[in-house]
């Protein structure tokens, strides 16, 4: 595809429940990012890909956040059990080769945690 | 204690008019982004910055890496700029550290 893109859109979970959010990044894309962003805050980062490995997880905010990419391309980030406060938006972004390539953004998911 | 402070938080400006758009930041980096988002969410990649100046059309953006500090430059402004712009320091590796954002609006 031409972008990054995510799916769902828009999801609307009731507390407690799991989600998975996939990403799809621009193909070819080595580097994989995942990002959270609250209302009226900027993206903080949650953690990275590099292929399917997984260089760095220091930015997920407990262990119910759980990402994975399996065979280096679209990636998936689960939420287990989820809280009130996981609710944001959830951007997805790739790069071509490390980290020091421009990034290039989905339009994010919006997940709200009812 | 935010690693990344930009101002101002919010510009308004006119049509035509240059704008300037401050971001410091506190950590030692390997690279320094500009981002552009629009109402809805969309994220743009404008800059990465190591060092000096880069330009791209109507949008200039430069940094100090001894004073920690950069900025983004828009010349002869158009409503359509109205975004959030957003700056990010990037570490040695691969952790970014975002601000708040600056959101302007340019009315016609």
């Amino acid at each position: 595809g031409a972008g990054v893109s995510q799916s769902p859109r828009y999801k609307v979970a009731k507390r407690g429940q799991d989600v998975a959010l996939r990403c799809d990044p621009i193909s070819g894309h080595v580097s994989l990012f995942w990002y959270q962003q609250a209302l009226g805050q900027g993206p903080e980062f949650l953690t990275y890909f590099q292929n399917e490995a997984q260089l760095d997880k220091s930015g997920l905010p407990s262990d119910r956040f759980f990402a994975e990419r399996p065979e280096g391309s679209v990636s998936t980030l689960k939420i287990q059990r989820t809280q009130q406060e996981d609710s944001a938006v959830y951007l997805c972004a790739s790069s071509r080769a490390g980290v020091e390539e421009t990034q290039y953004f989905g339009p994010g998911t919006r997940l709200l945690v009812l | 204690k935010n690693e990344v402070e930009q101002s101002p938080q919010n510009l308004t400006a006119q049509e035509g008019e240059f704008i300037t758009i401050n971001c410091s930041y506190s950590v030692g980096i390997s690279a320094l982004h500009w981002l552009q988002q629009h109402p809805g969410g969309g994220i743009v990649s404008l800059f990465m910055l190591s060092s000096g100046k880069k330009k791209h059309g109507r949008l200039i953006a430069t940094i100090n890496i001894q004073e920690k500090h950069s900025s983004l430059h828009i010349t002869a402004s158009h409503p359509r700029d109205s975004a959030v712009y957003i700056c990010a320091a990037q570490k040695a590796g691969n952790q970014f550290y975002f601000g708040t954002g600056t959101s302007l609006t340019v009315i016609p």
